[in-house]
């Protein structure tokens, strides 16, 4: 099975500033790789398909990148509705697994 | 608009079965891939079990495999995972989750989870 290690677990940030997410992959997954924003009590909602294609409706203000074994999902200008739970996932091979998350709390 | 709607969550003793389903509609049901994840109380997600449009097709994550099994009625729309010998670990919401693909070239095809249902919450307690 592919392993992911994200990183940080978690983060204090304000609204405004620039957040970066990362994640790593314990063997190459070339672009198939996703990113996913979870809020509490709710399913998980698509950003970024593709290592770096934005989600339709997903605010530009989200991008990501990397490719093989290491990705970022970068968040500039933090907005008030951005402080939730980030995963990201490999669909390179099965299981499909995810990344142990991230999340990003209110300084 | 897609939609997805879990049921048949609920609590079960160590040992016994239980038997989860995800409703389809908005989009043409039997073209699509669907997924199950789920999420331990406090935890993060982890990816279940997957079947393709068809249903020929089908994998699982090893910790259920032998003991979940996931199938579809593409007449009914409507994608189970049968669940048996349930352990505590069990214990999670389960989601269900429509697969969607971005062609890579190279006749490679990226799946991503692009809808989910709301989750149906599975107790596994005696």
């Amino acid at each position: 099975d592919i392993q992911m290690t994200q990183s940080p677990s978690s983060l204090s940030a304000s609204v405004g500033d620039r957040v970066t997410i990362r994640c790593r992959t314990s063997q190459s997954v070339n672009n198939f790789f996703n990113w996913y924003q979870q809020k509490p009590g709710k399913a998980p909602k698509l950003l970024i398909y593709a290592a770096s294609s934005l989600q339709s409706g997903v605010p530009s203000q989200f991008s990501g990148g990397g490719s093989g074994t290491d990705f970022t999902l970068t968040i500039s200008n933090l907005q008030p509705g951005d402080f939730a739970t980030y995963y990201c996932q490999q669909t390179y091979s099965f299981p499909h697994t995810f990344g142990q998350g991230t999340k990003v709390e209110f300084k | 608009q897609v939609h997805l709607v879990e049921s048949g969550g609920g609590v079960v003793q160590p040992g016994k079965s239980l038997r989860l389903s995800c409703s389809a509609s908005g989009f043409d049901f039997s073209r699509f891939d669907i997924h199950w994840v789920r999420q331990a109380p406090g935890k993060g997600l982890e990816w279940v079990a997957t079947t393709s449009h068809d249903g020929r097709d089908k994998h699982y994550v090893d910790s259920v495999e032998g003991r979940f099994t996931i199938s579809r009625d593409n007449s009914k729309s409507t994608v189970y995972l049968q669940m048996n010998s349930l352990r505590g670990e069990d214990t999670a919401v389960y989601y269900c989750a429509q697969e969607r693909t971005y062609y890579y070239g190279s006749g490679s095809y990226i799946a991503y989870l692009d809808s989910w249902g709301q989750g149906t919450l599975v107790t596994v307690s005696s």
